[in-house]
This record gives structure tokens, sequence and C-alpha cells, in this order.
């Protein structure tokens, strides 16, 4: 079994939607869990980064932590064909090594 | 955008051959990671640095080194280029004192070992 499981999708929605984006992991010694969103030939870029349990907000973007469920939530409102895009969730103990969920492919259509 | 320039972009080569991929930053940052990125695996950690010669192996570093003698070049060599190192190779530095992941990433390196 992975550490980090997540849904490689397709996820397909139109233009507009409501986006929820989920990873479930096993580590419970996991405290720093982050969203990273991948165009397609480029390299990944930090959306989300949030300590602990809880909601964290930017923009259109949500990110919540649910620990005691070991799963975490990213949230995209008024999705845009711009978000096209694979997410990838990922989550570090604390030390050096950061474990990456295998990514979501998104696609909204105009 | 974070200084993170990855050489080559693109680069075929044949088996049993070394290779080696050049990661450099303009950020003074002291922690570098290379990762592996393949479909259905996501990213995977091949080895990383804490700081000039300091370096260590991740989950996937078998016929893989690495190494470090500036703070804004990390070099990952093959040793022996093998068919299942192909694959797009990403160079990452750390956010900062104050974030404690990977906060930038480099466009990749697309390596075909024929």
């Amino acid at each position: 079994q992975k550490e980090v499981e997540q849904d490689p999708g397709p996820l397909s929605v139109p233009e507009g939607a409501i986006v929820s984006l989920n990873c479930t992991y096993s580590n419970s010694a996991f405290q720093y869990f982050m969203w990273y969103r991948q165009y397609s030939r480029k390299g990944p870029e930090l959306l989300m980064y949030t300590y602990s349990s809880g909601n964290k907000e930017d923009g259109r973007f949500t990110a919540q932590v649910d620990k005691s469920s070991k799963y975490i939530s990213l949230f995209i409102r008024d999705s845009q064909p711009s978000d096209s895009a694979t997410y990838l969730c990922a989550m570090i103990s604390g030390g050096f090594k950061t474990i990456f969920g295998a990514g979501t492919r998104l696609f909204v259509k105009a | 955008d974070a200084g993170i320039t990855q050489s080559p972009r693109h680069k075929v080569t044949e088996t049993g051959t070394p290779v080696t991929l050049r990661c450099h930053q303009t950020e003074n940052h002291r922690y570098m990671y290379w990762y592996r990125q393949d479909p259905g695996h996501g990213l995977r950690l091949i080895h990383y640095s804490y700081g000039v010669k300091d370096t260590d192996k991740g989950e996937v570093s078998d016929g893989y080194s690495v190494s470090r003698s500036k703070t804004e070049d990390f070099l990952l060599t093959l040793e022996s280029a093998t068919s299942s190192q192909t694959s797009v190779y990403f160079c990452a530095i750390r956010g900062g004192t104050d974030m404690n992941t990977e906060a930038f990433f480099g466009q990749g390196t697309r390596l075909t070992v024929v």
C-alpha cells in the first residue's frame, strides 16, 4: 500500500463548477500538507501549504486537512479552463523527504 | 519565478552510457532535490542535498549518484544508463527557512534511454 493514495482521474467538469480533489494517507506522522498544480510538460508549482488540521483559503482555492480521517482535500470554486492541469497532493512529516501522490488530471470544459 | 535552470531539457542516450543532468539555482537555497516522474508513480525522490557536499539518498537512488560542490549547482549522474531510467527528471528547492517543503521546481529534463 502506498503512503499516499490519489485517484488519477481524469476528472472532467464544466466551467464554473466546484471541483473537489482528494488524497488519503496512512502515516499519522505527516504534519505538512501541500497541493501542487502541474501543467503539461511543466514542473509542478506549489498551490497550497498547510500545517496540521483545518482549512486554508486562497482565492478560489480551499485546502482542508482532516488528520483524524487521514484525508486531505482541495476545492476549486468557479473552475476555469485554465485550471485544467494535474493536481498533486504531497505531505511531509517534518524531515527532508516529501511524499507525493500520483496526481489527478483535471479537465475544465468551456 | 524562482531561478532554477535544468540542463539539458531533452536528451536521448544509449544504454550503458553515463549521463549527467545539471540543476542550477540563483536563490542561494540550502536544500536541493532530484525527482523522477513516471506515469502512475507521481514524483519519487532520487537524492537530495542539505548543503555543499552534504547529500543523502531518496527512495529510488539505485543507479544514480549526485554531487554538490557549490551551493548553486546540484548534479545528477546516471552511472550506466538503463531503459528503466527513461523518465522526466525534476530538480527542486525549498521555499525558505519557514517552509518545510519543495516550493520551486525546474522545468524538467526529459531523458530517453534507447
